[in-house]
């Protein structure tokens, strides 16, 4: 059974800091790994999602890389700004018969101060 | 073209009574997906639909829960008799395809009495 699993559950710093969220997962036979951010009281937007044979994505402030062999997978915020604050979701897709179920991390609350 | 679009944004049910959430995929989206968001915990699958049928109902609780997609209107799902603990934010996807990225909607907030 899949598990995916997001470190730190929160994280608070200051405006212009670049900062990492990690998230690994349990079973390497992915189809894809997104990355999503939530707003208080809203749906997911999709910032950033890695097929299985990719190592990283990459839009504008955002990157995100994919080491499928460790189950691991990082999202690096440069320059980060209060509009950043939000909490970050991980979900990976599965392969195989079961190519659309994501399995979600339970995210990290991410919190930018001025 | 409007995104998923869910409804009520925010439902109040007594405990006993029948909760009905709706979702319009996307223009062009014949799958759509069910998770539930439990308070403190990630979002979980439930269960995919394609237009008047239940592809994968893995992830529903076996009694109370049930969903549909009709060829015609909104996919819905209905959880009868609900409990306290069915306080959850519900969310739905859908996308054009099974193996394509799902578009999600902004989520039904339940709450129950």
């Amino acid at each position: 059974k899949q598990e995916v699993t997001q470190i730190p559950a929160a994280l608070s710093v200051p405006e212009g800091e670049n900062l990492v969220l990690n998230c690994s997962f349990t079973d390497s036979a992915i189809y894809n790994l997104q990355w999503f951010r939530q707003d208080p009281g809203k749906g997911l937007t999709s910032l950033l999602l890695i097929q299985s044979s990719q190592r990283e994505q990459t839009s504008g402030r955002l990157n995100a890389s994919l080491d499928k062999s460790s189950g691991r997978s990082t999202l690096y915020i440069a320059a980060s700004q209060p509009g950043d604050s939000a909490t970050y979701l991980c979900a990976v897709l599965a392969s195989g018969g079961s190519n659309y179920k994501l399995t979600f991390g339970k995210g990290t609350l991410l919190t930018v101060n001025p | 073209n409007a995104g998923v679009m869910q409804n009520p944004r925010h439902l109040v049910r007594r405990r006993g009574q029948e909760a009905r959430l709706r979702c319009s995929p996307m223009k062009g989206h014949s799958h759509v997906y069910w998770y539930r968001q439990l308070p403190e915990e990630g979002l979980k699958f439930m269960v995919y639909l394609q237009k008047e049928n239940i592809i994968d109902e893995s992830g529903m609780p076996k009694e109370r829960f049930s969903a549909e997609f009709p060829k015609e209107g909104p996919s819905i799902l209905r959880i009868q008799q609900v409990v306290r603990g069915d306080s959850a934010a519900y969310f739905c996807a859908s996308s054009p395809h099974s193996d394509q990225p799902q578009h999600f909607g902004d989520g039904t907030r339940l709450s129950i009495l």
